[in-house]
C-alpha cells in the first residue's frame, strides 16, 4: 500500500518552454503532498508544500511563479516548471502520506522525474 | 564491522560485514526521525523511523539509534548484502513546521557500497 506515481520518469525540453510533472497517491487520498528537488550527488530540497483545495506554501527561495503547483485533487498534484533553462534541470521527486497528517508517520515518495532543458 | 564516528559521504564495506551511518541533526525540536534509502535514479524507499521519546528501535537487519543530547543518529545495518548499496538519508521533522502534514527535511546523504 501507500504508492506514489510520478509522471513522466524523464523529460527533456528546450529552453524557454514549460513542463507538468504529475504526482498521484495510487491507493490512498492525500490532503497534502510536497516536491523536492534534489541535484547530483545531494540531498534532497523541499521546494513547496501542496494542499489540496488551497494554494501552495514554497519553501524561502523557491519562485512560486517559476514553480507552479496545483492540487486539484486528494489523489493529485501537479508541478509546473514554467519558463524552463537549463539551471532548472534537476530530480524532482514528489511525496504523500495517507489520511490528513499525523505528523510523525512517514513519507512516501515517487520515483522522481528527471528534468532536462537544453 | 565498519563504524562512522562522524557523517562521511561514503562508507564501503564487505559483504557480511556491519554498517553503520551516522546522521547529526540541528533543530532539538525534531521529534520525529526517519532513514531512507535511495538507489540510482529512484526515489527514496523508507527503511525504519523512531519517534523522540524513544532511543533504539529494531527492524527486519536495521536498527536505528537515536542520542537526543548531541542530536545525533545513526542507522545499524547487520550482515551487510551487495543490495544493500544505495544512498541512505536521515530525514527529520517537527509539530511545529506545520499543522496537516509536516515535510520532512533530509540531511546529508551517505553512500554505501557493498563488496561481495
Amino acid at each position: 500500500g501507500a504508492v506514489v506515481s510520478q509522471h513522466p520518469s524523464r523529460v527533456i525540453c528546450k529552453s524557454g518552454t514549460s513542463v507538468k510533472i504529475e504526482c498521484r497517491s495510487l491507493d490512498f487520498q492525500a490532503t497534502t503532498m510536497f516536491w523536492y528537488r534534489q541535484f547530483p550527488k545531494q540531498s534532497l530540497m523541499l521546494m513547496a508544500t501542496s494542499n489540496e483545495g488551497s494554494k501552495a506554501t514554497y519553501e524561502q527561495g523557491v519562485e512560486k511563479d517559476k514553480f507552479l503547483i496545483n492540487h486539484a485533487s486528494l489523489t493529485l498534484s501537479t508541478l509546473t516548471v514554467t519558463s524552463a533553462h537549463p539551471e532548472d534541470s534537476s530530480f524532482y521527486i514528489c511525496s504523500a502520506k495517507p489520511g490528513t497528517g499525523l505528523y510523525n508517520s512517514p513519507l512516501h515518495f515517487g520515483n522522481g522525474t528527471r528534468l532536462t532543458v537544453t | 564491522g565498519e563504524s562512522v564516528g562522524l557523517h562521511l559521504p561514503t562508507l564501503s564495506v564487505q559483504e557480511g560485514d556491519n554498517s553503520i551511518i551516522n546522521c547529526a541533526y540541528s533543530n532539538s525540536a525534531s521529534d520525529y526521525f526517519i532513514w531512507y534509502k535511495q538507489e540510482s535514479g529512484k526515489g527514496p524507499q523508507f527503511i525504519i523511523d523512531i519517534r523522540s521519546n524513544m532511543d533504539k528501535r529494531q527492524g527486519q537487519r536495521v536498527t536505528v539509534l537515536l542520542n537526543k543530547t548531541v542530536k545525533h543518529l545513526s542507522l545499524q545495518i547487520a550482515a551487510t548484502q551487495p543490495g544493500d548499496s544505495a544512498v541512505y538519508f536521515c530525514a527529520e521533522t517537527s509539530p511545529a513546521r506545520n499543522q496537516a502534514g509536516t515535510a520532512l527535511i533530509f540531511g546529508k546523504g551517505t553512500t554505501l557500497s557493498v563488496s561481495s
